[in-house]
């Protein structure tokens, strides 16, 4: 049973516009949750990261917005950019985990940043 | 500093066949994880360790084995290699806090079992 989903396995945007990718979990124990992003033939790169206390958090052009109700997280880009275009995963981690860096991947949506 | 490296970056296998992949990072980090990662099921988690001598498993853990004897080095073994385990693997290390920021990931080697 999948407990991160990312529903979208790809998303194309013009550069310039915003980009949003969306990620659904499960597991109600999670309380952590990161974004990494991955170019082909390179591991995943952190990006930015949300504890369960925030329902928001910005670095630049990236917003990652929390909603614990609906169990749904969001990633923001804008504006974006042709560089951008990659792999995005969502990743969350519980207590249980402690700071073991135990993550739980979800499928990664292909963002595709059209010049 | 070259942060966390994986030997080989590429290797076929016959079924039946074992191998070690190899992990190893140099930023002292005293967790390190396997991950492998399939289309359509993202990474998931095979083995972790949370220091030398500590390992424990994660979500997919049959088939591989693996050992924490330095803080620097995590191999992953397959004892007999199957199709099914044809996959990309990438090890991570981490210093674990804050939690998530920190895990760094190596370049990967891409498995394929015939």
């Amino acid at each position: 049973d999948q407990q991160v989903k990312q529903n979208s396995p790809s998303l194309s945007v013009q550069e310039g516009r915003i980009s949003i990718l969306n990620c659904d979990y499960t597991n109600s124990m999670f309380d952590y949750f990161l974004w990494y992003k991955k170019y082909p033939a390179e591991g995943p790169t952190f990006l930015i990261s949300i504890s369960s206390i925030k329902d928001k958090n910005e670095d630049g052009r990236f917003t990652v917005f929390l909603n614990k109700s609906a169990k749904h997280l969001s990633l923001h880009i804008v504006p974006s950019q042709p560089g951008d275009s990659a792999v995005y995963f969502c990743a969350a981690s519980d207590l249980g985990s402690g700071n073991t860096g135990k993550l739980i991947f979800g499928q990664g949506t292909t963002l595709q940043v059209k010049p | 500093n070259a942060g966390v490296t994986q030997t080989p970056k590429f290797q076929v296998l016959k079924t039946g066949q074992s191998m070690t992949l190899q992990c190893a990072q140099d930023m002292n980090h005293e967790y390190m994880s396997w991950y492998r990662q399939d289309p359509g099921m993202g990474l998931r988690l095979i083995h972790y360790s949370v220091g030398a001598g500590i390992t424990d498993q994660g979500e997919v853990p049959n088939g591989y084995n693996v050992s924490r004897s330095t803080t620097e080095d995590f191999p992953l073994r397959l004892l007999s290699a199957a199709p099914s385990q044809t996959s990309v693997y990438f090890c991570a290390s981490s210093t674990g806090l804050p939690r998530g920021e920190t895990q760094y990931f190596g370049p990967g080697t891409r498995l394929l079992v015939l």
